[in-house]
Order: structure tokens, then C-alpha cells, then sequence
């Protein structure tokens, strides 16, 4: 069966541009994660949807990031005025409900770099 | 803050040579903790987990248990193979309720292991 699956694996945008990244879960998972990877560093939590909704997002660094799930399905992160520290690798996550602690299934990743 | 530590990489070894990878973490209350593996060219995967105190996890010949008086989560394995050549991630779950895991990650340590 088919994993997470993440478009674009690669983005190289220019300072200032709009950027999204999309997220396609396994079939049925009905949480979703996203998660930053910088260089050298472990993921850090961006944002979490349950459903269609937004249960947590503590982890989105300022106003310029945003990310919707409108069908409950597929997710995608938009980033406006992108800048050089938005540079990272961006995991999108997802888990079935009734799952245990930890049992999230990740995606390869969209490696984005801003000029 | 909830954190994770975990020992810089690289770690080179020798086939069937021991393995460990430290990992120490700062937590309010009784965290799950997790060891997630990401393969070249692969999404993380759950390699083992642990969730509560002196509970033991285990996976494809990795063991790491959960010490609370230390608050240790080392991995370790008795024979490494050129096949377990990945990145290591120890992770804790900072809330896990109605299966919505926010996980921190440690900064990951590379392993590399030679024939």
C-alpha cells in the first residue's frame, strides 16, 4: 500500500516568494503532522490536524506559515514571503485514529531552499 | 521545557561490532520515549518504544529501556549489520491524548557501519 507521499521533494524558491507543499497521507489516517527539519537538527512540530481542523498549531513559527486540510485528506503548507531561514526539509505525517504513542508514519519529505 | 539529547554523530563501527547511542531527555511528568530510524532515502520509521518506567522496548535486534532515575533512553544492539547504516532519532512524547502524538525529537545521530 502506498505511504505518505509528499510533492515537491524538492522546491527552490527566492527570497520572498510564496511557497506550498503538499502532504497526501495514507488512505484513512485521520491525523495529520507536519514537522521542520534544519539542517543538523532532529523534526520540530509545526502543526497537527485532526480532521479537517487545526487541533494544534503552537509550532507554526510566525503568521507568514499556514496549512489547511479541507477535506480531511490531503494537507498543504503554504509559506508566504518566504526567507533564507525558512530553508529545511518539511515532514508531513499521519497516524490512524486509535493508534498507540508514537506510531506516526512520515513521509520522505519536501526539501525546500530559499536563495 | 520538554527536550531530548542525544550523542553526535557520525558513529562508525565495524560489522558485528556493539552499538550504543545515548539519549537523555527533561520532562514534566511520565513521557513516552521513542527510537525512530530514517534509512537513506526513506521517511522515519518507529523503530522501538517505550512508555513507561523499566519498560524495555525491542525491534530488529535493538533494545533501549525507559530510566527514570537516570532519564535515559539509550539504544544498543549486540551486532550491527551494514544494513542498519541510518540515522537514529530518540523522540518523547510530550502529549498523547485520543491518539494525537506531539513528539520532540532529539538532533538524530548518524551511524555508519563497515564491512
Amino acid at each position: 500500500g502506498a505511504g505518505v507521499s509528499q510533492t515537491p521533494s524538492n522546491k527552490v524558491t527566492e527570497k520572498g516568494k510564496y511557497v506550498e507543499l503538499r502532504c497526501d497521507p495514507i488512505s484513512g489516517h485521520t491525523a495529520l503532522y507536519w514537522y521542520r527539519q534544519s539542517l543538523g537538527q532532529g523534526p520540530e512540530f509545526l502543526i497537527y490536524f485532526q480532521g479537517t481542523g487545526a487541533a494544534d498549531d503552537s509550532g507554526l513559527p510566525n503568521d507568514r506559515f499556514f496549512a489547511v486540510r479541507p477535506e480531511g485528506s490531503v494537507s498543504t503548507l503554504k509559506i508566504q514571503r518566504t526567507e533564507r531561514g525558512d530553508s529545511a526539509v518539511y515532514l508531513c505525517a499521519s497516524s490512524p485514529s486509535g493508534s498507540g504513542p508514537g506510531e506516526l508514519f512520515f513521509g520522505e519529505g519536501s526539501r525546500l531552499t530559499v536563495l | 521545557g520538554n527536550s531530548v539529547t542525544q550523542m553526535e554523530g557520525p558513529v562508525t563501527l565495524s560489522e558485528e561490532a556493539f552499538l550504543t547511542i545515548n539519549c537523555t531527555y527533561t520532562a514534566t511528568g511520565y513521557p513516552s520515549l521513542f527510537w525512530y530510524v530514517q534509512y537513506p532515502g526513506e521517511g522515519l520509521q518507529l523503530l522501538l518504544k517505550a512508555t513507561k518506567a523499566d519498560d524495555k522496548g525491542s525491534n530488529k535486534g535493538f533494545e533501549a529501556t525507559y530510566r527514570k532515575e537516570t532519564t535515559s533512553f539509550h539504544l544498543e544492539k549486540g551486532s550491527v549489520q551494514v544494513s542498519d547504516s541510518a540515522v537514529y532519532f530518540c523522540a518523547l512524547s510530550e502529549a498523547f491524548s485520543g491518539g494525537y502524538n506531539k513528539l520532540i525529537f532529539g538532533a538524530g545521530t548518524r551511524l555508519a557501519v563497515h564491512p
